[in-house]
């Protein structure tokens, strides 16, 4: 089971900003938290990662309170292409012994005319 | 284009079938992962390779094996498949060892159907 959850549906207009919370009671000490976005048919693509405070790129901002239980993805001024699903990740153990990624159901995000 | 490219893109095929899954990255490098994506479920991590070594495999039945000749191909090998393997399955790379803070580099698909 993935380590995180998120809200598995978010509904928005064009034009607004969209805040994307995922909880992740159980970080590790050394984990980064990431974010991908798959659409439909299409494998995930990675959007941004942080590890504290704030991280922003041309498509989107993180924040991360300090003690990093959750995550909050921001897009702001969001278009009708932003449709899409939206995964937060962090690490966890298999049972095979390996440290990795493990994806949850994400959020599906609709961006509405 | 993330620079992961796979074929076929669709895939029809009976239970008693043999075929393969082509998966080549143009990107250098030395990770690659193979998972499976059914509807309405989180994507299933299946294979993972490193330098062309094996490092994960994550419980999967054997009418799926995996072949990886090099670092940039990666192969899914299916026979006997059943019905509920139909699923898209994504073929992925990332730049070092596997490291799963590394950013993956994921490819369109192949859209499966088994009938």
């Amino acid at each position: 089971l993935a380590k995180t959850t998120q809200p598995i549906s978010m509904d928005s207009y064009e034009g607004q900003e969209v805040n994307i919370t995922c909880s992740h009671n159980n970080i590790a000490t050394n984990d980064y938290i990431t974010w991908y976005q798959q659409f439909p048919s299409q494998g995930p693509r990675f959007i941004i990662q942080g590890y504290k405070t704030k991280v922003t790129n041309e498509v989107a901002s993180l924040f991360i309170p300090a003690d990093r239980k959750s995550s909050t993805l921001s897009l702001p001024r969001v278009s009708l292409s932003d449709t899409a699903v939206y995964y937060c990740l962090v690490g966890d153990w298999s049972t095979s012994g390996t440290y990795k990624y493990i994806f949850g159901t994400g959020t599906r995000l609709k961006v509405l005319a | 284009e993330t620079g992961v490219t796979q074929t076929p893109r669709h895939l029809v095929m009976g239970m008693t079938n043999k075929k393969s899954l082509k998966c080549e990255q143009h990107l250098g490098h030395n990770a690659m992962y193979w998972y499976k994506q059914s509807a309405k479920k989180p994507l299933e991590l299946m294979f993972v390779y490193n330098f062309k070594e094996q490092t994960e495999n994550n419980s999967v039945p054997s009418r799926f094996s995996p072949e990886c000749p090099n670092s940039s191909h990666l192969f899914l090998h299916l026979h006997t498949l059943q019905p509920e393997d139909s699923a898209l399955y994504l073929c992925a790379s990332s730049q070092g060892e596997g490291d799963h803070q590394e950013t993956q580099y994921f490819g369109p698909g192949t859209r499966l159907l088994v009938l």
